[in-house]
């Protein structure tokens, strides 16, 4: 069974950093493309960032680019997201999903939520 | 930037057809993918590729896809069905991907 659990969400000051993982079982990772999605509270969903298999490509919305990385270690079989210099308006519950490839998302964890805040 | 755009709202009663559109510019070149998102839950995939239905998805969900518009059919809507839904596509680029604004569909 494919199974994505995120974690490393909590309450952070606005210009503040958090890392968040996924962390991924069930299906062989490197060969799946992995996105992140974002849900601000009581707002609709909002694509973040994607990443292939093997991390030749990545992608960024311009409301994130210059301020989140997306990595993955396939060794671990677990996608991250480093997110730098914080706006309030980043708060969000933030979703991993995979895909056979960048632009697919397939299956979805539970998500872990963000909240920046002074 | 690009958008695709839904209504927010679809109303129908349980066994009847409820459809959800989608349009966008890039539609014609990009495939179209549909997500049903429950209240507190993670959003489902229900359809792939403009048609294509995941397994373990109930037949009465399809999926169309013409010129600038994707639609999302659910026949003989459940009450199990009530969920909001979006779609889903790339821009023309292939370097972001876009949601719609969602469409809350209600089974009373």
């Amino acid at each position: 069974e494919v199974q994505l659990v995120e974690s490393g969400g909590g309450l952070v000051q606005p210009g503040g950093s958090l890392r968040l993982s996924c962390a991924a079982s069930g299906f062989t990772f490197s060969t799946y493309a992995m996105t992140w999605v974002r849900q601000a509270p009581g707002k609709g969903l909002e694509w973040v960032s994607a990443i292939s298999g093997s991390a030749e490509k990545i992608y960024y919305a311009d409301s994130v680019k210059g301020r989140f990385t997306i990595s993955r270690d396939n060794s671990k079989n677990t996608l991250y997201l480093q997110m730098d210099s914080l706006r309030v308006e980043d708060t969000a519950v933030y979703y991993c999903a995979n895909g056979k490839d960048v632009g697919d998302m397939d299956v979805w964890g539970k998500g872990t939520a963000v909240t920046v805040s002074s | 930037s690009y958008e695709l755009t839904q209504p927010p709202s679809v109303s129908v009663s349980p066994g009847q057809t409820a459809r959800i559109t989608c349009s966008g510019e890039a539609l014609p070149k990009k495939y179209s993918y549909w997500y049903q998102q429950k209240s507190g839950q993670a959003p489902v995939l229900v359809i792939y590729e403009d048609n294509k239905r995941p397994s373990g998805i109930p037949e009465r969900f399809s999926g169309s896809s013409s010129g600038t518009m994707a639609t999302l059919t659910i026949s003989g809507a459940q009450v199990e069905d009530e969920a909001d839904y979006y779609c889903y596509s790339m821009d023309s680029s292939g370097n972001h991907g876009v949601f719609g604004g969602g469409t809350k569909l209600t089974v009373l």
